[in-house]
């Protein structure tokens, strides 16, 4: 299997559950990503990893939690949801330079459709 | 405050002919712009890119123009194929990395 894939693809939770979203990258890279697409609204980045390391939280309510076990892999745990964080989560990932910046192209999964009731 | 901008939500263009999508944006520091392509159902994928040192990248049928004074940059297709349609989004980068994207703009090539 190539690229970076996601499971499951869909997702329906009520607000009391717990569930994870994984994200598996076949392409060598060392930063993976999570991304939120909400409708009509630009894709908002929530959490960053670096070699396994988190380098960036952008605010994200506690209720997401992620995990990076290895370079290759990447959860969100979920639990306690509002119907307001239905979204479409897209994971990705792309060679960090040695620069440490990140202007390698993202290569994105397919995503997880997240329905919260 | 939205820092990448695509003004317009949707385009439709004639295939064979050059479908031109914009991206604007306000802050000073971002050095680095891509543009992804997005299918139904599909995440995004990179497209093209294009540093601040440049004001034009060349790929096949695709290229990426950046006015930097303007705060502005276009991606041109041409000719464009009804494969072509698709949602663009342009996204742009600081010397801290980060990616800020824009809300994307659906393009319609019609055979």
């Amino acid at each position: 299997e190539t690229g970076v894939t996601q499971t499951p693809r869909h997702l329906v939770m009520g607000m009391t559950n717990k569930k994870s979203l994984k994200c598996e990258q076949h392409l060598g890279h060392n930063a993976m990503y999570w991304y939120k697409q909400s409708a009509k609204k630009p894709l908002e980045l929530m959490f960053v990893y670096s070699l396994e390391e988190r380098v960036e939280n952008n605010s994200v309510p506690s209720r997401f939690s992620p995990e990076c076990p290895n370079s290759s892999h990447l959860f969100l745990h979920l639990h306690t949801l509002q119907p307001e964080d239905s979204a479409l989560y897209l994971c990705a990932s792309s060679q960090e330079t040695p620069r440490g910046v990140y202007n390698s192209p993202l290569h994105f999964g397919n995503g997880t459709r997240l329905t919260v009731t | 405050d939205q820092q990448v901008k695509q003004n317009s939500p949707s385009l439709s263009v004639q295939e064979g002919r050059i479908s031109i999508l914009n991206c604007d944006y306000t802050n000073s520091m971002f050095d680095y712009f891509l543009w992804y392509k997005k299918y139904p159902a599909e995440g995004p994928t990179f497209l093209i890119s294009i540093s601040s040192i440049k004001d034009k990248n060349e790929d096949g049928r695709f290229t990426v123009f950046l006015n930097k004074s303007a705060k502005h940059l276009s991606l041109h297709i041409v000719p464009s194929q009804p494969g072509d349609s698709a949602v663009y989004f342009c996204a742009a980068n600081t010397n801290a990395g980060k990616s800020t994207f824009g809300d994307g703009t659906t393009l319609t090539v019609k055979p």
